[in-house]
């Protein structure tokens, strides 16, 4: 059972365009929304987290949005750089016992253009 | 420098051959974890550990072991390696408590059974 969905697999943006990536979820005991960002030969790392009270969160070009009625959430990157080249993990989290376990999408390979 | 360490990076081994890759954090992080990532499956998650002598399974714990003796570090060992566990391996870990629930990751170590 894939408790999030993520998509789509690939993606290929010219530079100055949005990307846009979307997550579905669909346990509500979820209560954190990280998106983790991972470059070639590195390990993932965490780049903009929402929660459910709000809709959306905005760090420089980097936004997500947040529909908790529809259980989806996305990240767009507005004008998207050669350098955000990387592959983007969105994940739900929910506190268990004083810790949060976190559950993956598979994953977004995202190429931009020069 | 706060960061997850991984040894050795790369491995290559032969089918049977006993292994441990070793992860150490200088966080004093509780919460330790191994993820491996393969292609169009994202990462998913092995074994984690709460707190020293405190470890569960995760989604894909078979052919795997881990041990916590100290805070500090959280070894993956595999008994018995088999090709389908060729794959890129990752160590995180986390502060239990607070709002955050922020992993760091290590850099990865990529493995290949022959």
């Amino acid at each position: 059972q894939q408790q999030v969905k993520q998509s789509p697999q690939s993606l290929i943006v010219q530079k100055g365009g949005i990307s846009i990536i979307n997550c579905a979820y669909e346990n509500t005991a979820f209560d954190y929304f990280p998106w983790y960002q991972q470059f070639p030969g590195k390990g993932p790392a965490l780049l903009i987290a929402i929660r459910p009270d709000v809709s959306e969160k905005k760090e420089g070009r980097f936004t997500i949005s947040f529909n908790k009625s529809a259980k989806q959430f996305s990240l767009h990157i507005m004008d998207s750089q050669p350098g955000d080249s990387a592959t983007y993990f969105c994940a739900a989290s929910k506190k268990k016992e004083g810790y949060s376990t976190l559950t993956f999408g598979k994953g977004t390979m995202l190429l931009v253009s020069p | 420098e706060a960061q997850v360490t991984q040894n050795p990076r790369y491995l290559i081994t032969v089918t049977g051959k006993k292994l441990t890759v070793t992860c150490s954090q200088n966080m004093n992080h509780e919460y330790m974890s191994w993820y491996r990532q393969d292609p169009g499956l994202g990462l998913r998650q092995i074994y984690y550990s709460m707190n020293v002598e405190v470890t569960d399974k995760g989604d894909v714990p078979e052919g795997y072991k881990v041990s916590r003796k100290e805070k500090r570090n959280f070894p993956l060992i595999l008994e018995s390696p088999s090709p389908n566990q060729t794959s890129l391996y990752f160590c995180a870990s986390q502060t239990l408590g607070g709002s955050k629930y922020e992993q760091y990751f290590g850099p990865g170590t990529r493995l290949t059974v022959t």
